[in-house]
């Protein structure tokens, strides 16, 4: 079974529009995060929620927005695309601070 | 400007030998981690090793710490075609509002030829 998954795999869309990631959990993990990797493949931490709080937000720009319905989920809403909002977004989870964090598939967006 | 940076950016070697890649951090942290995504796929984590701990072997994996220099290596022995994938150092620190935060390197790519 798969313990954190994201939807879609793939989403191209074009600028200006506004956009949801899903991503579930099935580890009864406490906190949540979605990561961002550019061309260059490097991953910065754009956001984590323990708990429905959210306890770092990295300065990405307030178009961006996690919501979480529940502990098992974090959704990512984007609002007005920019081209530069293309990248992979992974989104992970970790049970106590300090432990492993596992990370889904990714979701590849490509904006045009 | 990133925490984690990984020697060399790429490395290709024949199967059987052993690949070496390195990775150097600034702050003080709680572990290391590393990881390794192959091509258009996620993340797997490989092994974590404690700031008070020196060694840590895993398999075919063994990574080194040193605090005092911030710099980890990871060495993969006898390796295999299916090592292909790119390879990352993590670092998890304590952020100044006592959070934890995972900051990921930019990779090592390493190319395993048969």
């Amino acid at each position: 079974d798969t313990a954190v998954s994201q939807t879609p795999k793939y989403l191209v869309t074009q600028m200006g529009n506004d956009k949801s990631i899903k991503c579930e959990q099935n580890l009864g993990h406490d906190t949540m995060y979605w990561y961002k990797q550019d061309s260059k493949k490097f991953l910065k931490i754009m956001f984590s929620y323990n708990n429905k709080e959210l306890i770092i937000n990295e300065t990405v720009p307030n178009r961006f927005s996690p919501k979480s319905p529940d502990k098992a989920h974090l959704n990512l809403h984007i609002n007005s695309l920019e081209l530069g909002d293309s990248a992979v977004y992974f989104c992970a989870s970790r049970y106590a601070q300090g432990g492993t964090k596992y990370f889904g598939p990714g979701t590849r967006l490509t904006v045009l | 400007s990133q925490q984690g940076e990984e020697d060399p950016q790429a490395l290709s070697i024949q199967e059987g030998e052993n690949a070496t890649m390195n990775c150097s951090y600034k702050t003080s942290i709680n572990n290391l981690q590393w990881y390794r995504q192959n091509s258009g796929r996620g993340l797997v984590h490989l092994i974590l090793i404690r700031s008070n701990e020196r060694e840590k072997h895993s398999g075919r994996l063994r990574v080194t710490l040193d605090t005092s220099k911030k710099s980890s290596s990871l060495l993969i022995t006898a390796s295999r075609a299916a090592d292909t994938a790119s390879y990352f150092c993590a670092t998890d620190a304590w952020t100044n509002f006592g959070n934890e935060k995972l900051t990921f390197g930019t990779g090592t790519r390493l190319t395993i030829i048969p």
